[in-house]
């Protein structure tokens, strides 16, 4: 079975400062992560996803993330914030491999809101 | 390129009722993935649907059914809606099935259940 974990499901920041939102994963197979980004009365968009190359993703926006397996982490990070990147924040997991019931369905987090103060 | 649409935008029932919501894929694509997102929560895999079949389900119970058709649009009803099917669904579709495909998001149905 896989799961997803997002420690913190609030997050605030000043403008400039760091921005860091945690996930962490269960997975019994070796995952496929995303960060997907929602804005209020909106749906989901895709930020980056990691499908097993490179363990440094990057992706829109100035955010990238860290696939870390002895962690089973995949943190988001964005090294200034800015007042556009106040949003809710998902964490997501699917499963990797050419499985018969491999559907790719994604397991999300909970969320985490992020905050940008000016 | 056409993204993800979904109609209607929002939507009142009561208890009890039928509802029909509606998605249409992005050009190219031929799966659609329906999730149910409460509010304050992430979204929850419902169904998806690939080539007009039904390929995987999550923990939903059979009062939510869908089609998909040879456009590969496709539709999720919800048969004798409970108040807790308040939330909000969103369709999303990618190039084919399986793990590693981007899915595209609509901007999904709100559904209100009084």
């Amino acid at each position: 079975a896989q799961s997803v974990t997002q420690l913190g499901s609030h997050v605030s920041v000043s403008e400039g400062a760091l921005v860091l939102l945690r996930c962490n994963y269960s997975s019994s197979v070796p995952p496929y992560l995303f960060w997907y980004v929602q804005y209020p009365n909106q749906g989901l968009q895709l930020l980056l996803k990691y499908t097993s190359a490179a363990t440094l993703v990057k992706g829109i926006n100035g955010f990238e993330a860290e696939f870390k397996k002895s962690e089973t982490s995949f943190h988001l990070t964005k090294p200034s914030a800015h007042m556009s990147d106040a949003a809710e924040y998902f964490c997501a997991v699917s499963r990797s491999g050419p499985h018969s019931s491999n559907t790719g369905k994604l397991i999300f987090g909970q969320g985490t809101t992020l905050q940008v103060k000016p | 390129e056409t993204g993800v649409t979904q109609s209607p935008t929002h939507l009142i029932k009561t208890r009890g009722q039928q509802v029909t919501l509606r998605c249409s894929s992005q050009s190219g694509h031929n799966t659609v993935s329906w999730y149910q997102q409460a509010l304050g929560q992430g979204p929850q895999f419902i169904f998806q649907y690939y080539r007009e079949e039904e390929n995987g389900r999550g923990n939903f119970p059979p009062r939510f059914s869908g089609l998909q058709f040879p456009n590969y649009s496709s539709e999720l009803n919800v048969n004798a809606l409970e108040l807790d099917d308040s939330a909000l669904y969103l369709c999303a579709s990618s190039r084919t099935s399986g793990g590693g495909n981007e899915q595209f998001f609509g901007p999904g149905t709100r559904l209100t259940v009084l």
